[in-house]
């Protein structure tokens, strides 16, 4: 995939485990913070969205932590499964605008 | 329902030659937004279509790149000449207008792997 020649940092965890993904963004700006999938071969997926007056929203099997003070953004799968194997991105959404400023992903690696 | 399409899947090409990318979005869909990763890179933005309308393209580099949308449904981009820094991989994407659905969910497509040798 696309990803070859990029350095990517990793999370590796076992199936049935929980992962947790963070991400730290710059913009205190953004009214926005959104977490995308991409598999390989694949374009990049929406998983789930956050407003920037909420800390927390729930999925399923995902939960987006926002933590404007730090300004840190997680994402937190539950019973993590082989098919969640991906890379994870996150991304601000400029307040009115719609263009997405996308972090460098995280490479989640789920084993059997 | 049909996804985003990109043609071509791949291309390669010389410095200093000509490439034109094509987008098709979802049937329907107003917003079409094209971004790229770079080798080694974050996926950035290039621009966003509403309808035929370029509504933001602050993210062009440069004016080798030429990006269309006659008639309000695929897209193309077009870098010419094409140089080494271009290499990478470009996607497109789509999204309905109104108030329906999450609004930031962008539909992508595969993308285009470019290479320029």
């Amino acid at each position: 995939g696309e990803s070859v020649g990029l350095h990517l940092p990793t999370l590796s965890v076992q199936e049935g485990d929980n992962s947790i993904i963070n991400c730290a963004y710059s913009n205190s700006a953004s009214d926005y913070f959104i977490w995308y999938k991409q598999e390989s071969g694949k374009g990049p997926q929406f998983i789930i969205d956050i407003r920037s007056n909420m800390d927390k929203r729930q999925g399923q099997r995902v939960t987006v932590l926002l933590n404007k003070t730090v300004k840190h953004l997680s994402l937190q799968i539950a019973a993590t499964q082989p098919g969640d194997s991906a890379v994870y991105f996150c991304a601000e959404r400029g307040g009115g605008f719609q263009k997405l400023v996308f972090g460098t992903g995280t490479r989640l690696l789920v084993s059997p | 329902e049909a996804g985003v399409t990109q043609f071509p899947s791949h291309s390669v090409i010389e410095k200093g030659q000509t490439v034109t990318l094509r987008c098709d979005p979802i049937s329907g869909h107003d917003n079409l937004y094209w971004y790229r990763r770079v080798m080694g890179k974050e996926i950035k933005f290039l621009l966003h279509f509403v309808k035929e309308s370029k509504q933001d393209e602050s993210g062009m580099p440069n004016n080798r790149f030429l990006a269309e949308r006659t008639g309000g449904t695929y897209s193309t981009l077009k870098v010419q000449p094409a140089e080494l820094e271009d290499s990478g991989v470009y996607f497109c994407a789509s999204r309905p207008s109104g108030s329906g659905g999450a609004p930031n969910e962008q539909f992508f497509g595969p993308g285009t792997r470019l290479t320029v040798l």
